[in-house]
């Protein structure tokens, strides 16, 4: 049981380099979700989709995109990477249960830098 | 928008003693939750209390909740040097028995354990 699974963990990109973080989940969840991790920010969400076909922006979406194709995944792309892109990104998944308590899985992280 | 506020933002204890952290917050809730995060790796749920519960125990963790100040504590006690780690306070907006919205996580505390 992987639970929560990001790839890549690494990656260095040039500004306006485009790529995709794809997370994966084996735990059947409704519930998955993209944040960025910065020093002193704690996470933010970027977006998130609460079923198989659906997405919705978050706290700071401008610059990313997702889809949910299949349920056990959801992808991030970035279309045209810059500096500020630079961060630890997660992937989380929840089942939110009889009373929507949402406790959050998450991934290992994906370690992007933008040059 | 960050809704939860760790405090201490660094906190450094030697083994054996117990540390607290403090989190408060904006809206009403439906629960707030603590989760660790071990250096260079994804956040891992500890425990979650209801807006209608005031303290929880799972092991070592102790964790109160004051709705009418918004505010929550997690004691650690007895600590170890493998609770050397950062922790986030998250709430989930909204009242108990329903929520609104998505987790919102604090910036975090970051504790060093030391043998």
């Amino acid at each position: 049981n992987a639970g929560v699974t990001q790839t890549p963990k690494f990656r260095v990109l040039k500004t306006g380099q485009s790529m995709t973080l794809l997370c994966a989940q084996d735990m059947n969840h409704e519930y998955m979700y993209w944040y960025r991790q910065d020093p002193g920010m704690g996470l933010r969400l970027i977006h998130y989709s609460v079923g198989e076909g659906t997405t919705a922006k978050g706290e700071v979406p401008d610059g990313y995109n997702v889809s949910r194709l299949k349920k056990q995944n959801f992808l991030l792309g970035l279309e045209s990477a810059a500096p500020s892109q630079t961060s630890v990104y997660f992937c989380a998944s929840s089942n939110r249960g009889g009373v929507r308590v949402n406790i959050q899985y998450f991934g290992a992280g994906t370690r992007l830098s933008v040059l | 928008s960050q809704q939860g506020e760790e405090d201490p933002q660094a906190l450094s204890i030697q083994e054996g003693e117990n540390a607290t952290m403090n989190c408060s917050y904006k809206t009403s809730i439906n629960n707030l939750q603590w989760y660790r995060q071990n250096s260079g790796r994804g956040l891992v749920h500890l425990i979650l209390i209801r807006s209608n519960e005031r303290e929880k125990h799972s092991g070592r963790l102790r964790v109160t909740l004051d709705t009418s100040k918004k505010s929550s504590s997690l004691l650690i006690t007895a600590s170890r040097a493998a609770d050397t780690a950062s922790y986030f306070c998250a709430t989930l907006p909204g009242v108990y028995g329903g929520s609104q919205g998505n987790l919102i996580f604090g910036k975090g505390t970051k504790l060093s354990v030391k043998p």
